[in-house]
């Protein structure tokens, strides 16, 4: 199984900071990855797909870039609305797998 | 409006067996894999089953593989999860998810763009 990474597994930030969280895969998956948000008590939302790809309706203050075994995903400027956990997914290899989330707080 | 709505959630003895069902509107149903996901408590989240759109491909990791069957009935609209043989460690809140891209190959999964609100399963004595 592909194995993934993210750091931090928590940070603290003020609303307008710029954030950034990478994902790293144990193995080349080319741009086969997506970004998740998640709030407590409700389901995950897809924010990015194929690594860079915003999903329709999401703010476009959240952007992903990367491709290979190394990703970034970018909040650009902090909103109170963006606290939450983000996770990312690999999708180039069965069995589909996330990393294990970072949690995003407001200092 | 895409929605999901899952069922069958509850309260089991380890060893016991639990259907999940869920409830899709919104979309062509038949036309996307389908897949189920899973959170323990307080932890990250787990894929645990996936299927194809025509109901062929199914696929499962070595965590549920043997005691965990899903199925889909698109004349329903419905996909459902049997679980048998749980365990403590299946205890969690279990989500069905539509595949983000339509009409994809047998065995092509490119993650979920719609989830369900999720139906808490406990394994317990």
């Amino acid at each position: 199984d592909i194995q993934m990474t993210q750091s931090p597994s928590s940070l603290s930030a003020s609303v307008g900071d710029r954030v950034t969280i990478t994902c790293q895969a144990s193995q080349d998956i080319s741009n086969y990855l997506n970004w998740y948000q998640q709030k407590p008590g409700k389901a995950p939302k897809l924010l990015i797909y194929d690594a860079s790809n915003l999903e329709t309706g999401v703010p476009s203050r959240f952007s992903g870039s990367g491709s290979g075994t190394d990703f970034t995903f970018t909040i650009s400027s902090l909103q109170p609305e963006d606290i939450a956990t983000y996770y990312c997914q690999q999708y180039d290899h069965l069995p589909l797998t996330f990393g294990p989330g970072t949690k995003l707080d407001m200092k | 409006e895409v929605q999901l709505l899952e069922s069958g959630g509850g309260l089991v003895q380890p060893g016991g067996s639990l259907r999940l069902s869920c409830a899709a509107s919104g979309f062509t149903f038949s036309s996307y894999a389908m897949s189920w996901a899973r959170q323990a408590p307080g932890k990250g989240l787990e894929w645990v089953s996936a299927i194809g759109g025509s109901a062929g491909s199914a696929y499962y990791p070595d965590s549920v593989k043997g005691r965990f069957t899903i199925s889909r009935d698109n004349s329903k609209n419905t996909l459902y999860l049997q679980m048998n043989s749980l365990r403590a460690e299946d205890t969690a809140v279990y989500y069905c998810a539509k595949d983000r891209r339509q009409l994809a190959p047998p065995y092509y999964y490119y993650g979920m763009d719609v989830w369900g609100q999720g139906t808490t399963v406990t394994v317990s004595s």
